[in-house]
């Protein structure tokens, strides 16, 4: 079975300094991978997906992700946080390109001035 | 190019009550799904559809809910009887295949809460 563990239920930055979102998962198959940002009162947004073409992934926004096999995780960064990333953040695993989407509990992000 | 759309974005009932929460998917998007959050833990997927039929309906709770995507476009879901534990924030997204590339687009969330 899939599972995807985020850690950290709450992540406070300073604005300008790194941003780094843990996500660690668990697959028998290799996985697909992604996150997802949700601002306030919005629907979920992709930010960034690995579909095993290239290790370190570059979304929008900013964020990148790097999947390391050998640690099962795929950490988002960035490397200068803005006001306007203060959101939850969501990482998520799945068997195929297609099919259900299994969640992390969500990282709600704040950035201060 | 419109996004995925719910409706209504809120609902309060009271237990035993019934209550239907309609999703419009992109335009074209084969695939529909359904995913629930109960306040304070992770996004669940309840059920798959590719055009009108059940792909995957392994993460609905129990026999109140029932999905349906008459005619492959928009999609319902009810529940009946409404029961506390059912409150939450339901979400549906929809996607397509194109070039072997398949991306799930999310609509806004339809937040239900049973008193």
């Amino acid at each position: 079975a899939q599972s995807v563990t985020q850690l950290g239920s709450h992540v406070s930055v300073s604005e300008g300094a790194l941003v780094l979102l843990r996500c660690n998962y668990s697959s028998s198959v290799p996985p697909y991978l992604f996150w997802y940002v949700q601002y306030p009162n919005q629907g979920l947004q992709l930010l960034l997906k690995y579909t095993s073409a290239a290790t370190l992934v570059k979304g929008i926004n900013g964020f990148e992700a790097e999947f390391k096999k050998s640690e099962t995780s795929f950490h988002l960064t960035k490397p200068s946080a803005h006001m306007s990333d203060a959101a939850e953040y969501f990482c998520a695993v799945s068997k195929n390109q297609g099919g259900k989407l299994i969640f992390g509990q969500g990282t709600e992000l704040s950035v201060k001035p | 190019e419109a996004g995925v759309t719910q409706f209504p974005s809120h609902s309060v009932i009271e237990k035993g009550q019934t209550v239907t929460l309609r999703c419009d998917p992109i335009s074209g998007h084969d695939n529909l799904y359904w995913y629930r959050r109960v306040m304070g833990k992770e996004i669940k997927f309840l059920l798959h559809f590719v055009k009108e039929s059940k792909q995957d309906e392994s993460g609905m709770p129990n026999n109140r809910f029932l999905a349906e995507r008459t005619g492959g476009t928009y999609s319902t879901l009810k529940v009946q009887p409404a029961e506390l534990e059912d409150s939450g924030v339901y979400f549906c997204a929809s996607s397509r295949r194109l070039a072997g590339q398949e991306t799930q687009y999310f609509g806004p969330g339809t937040r239900l809460l049973v008193l």
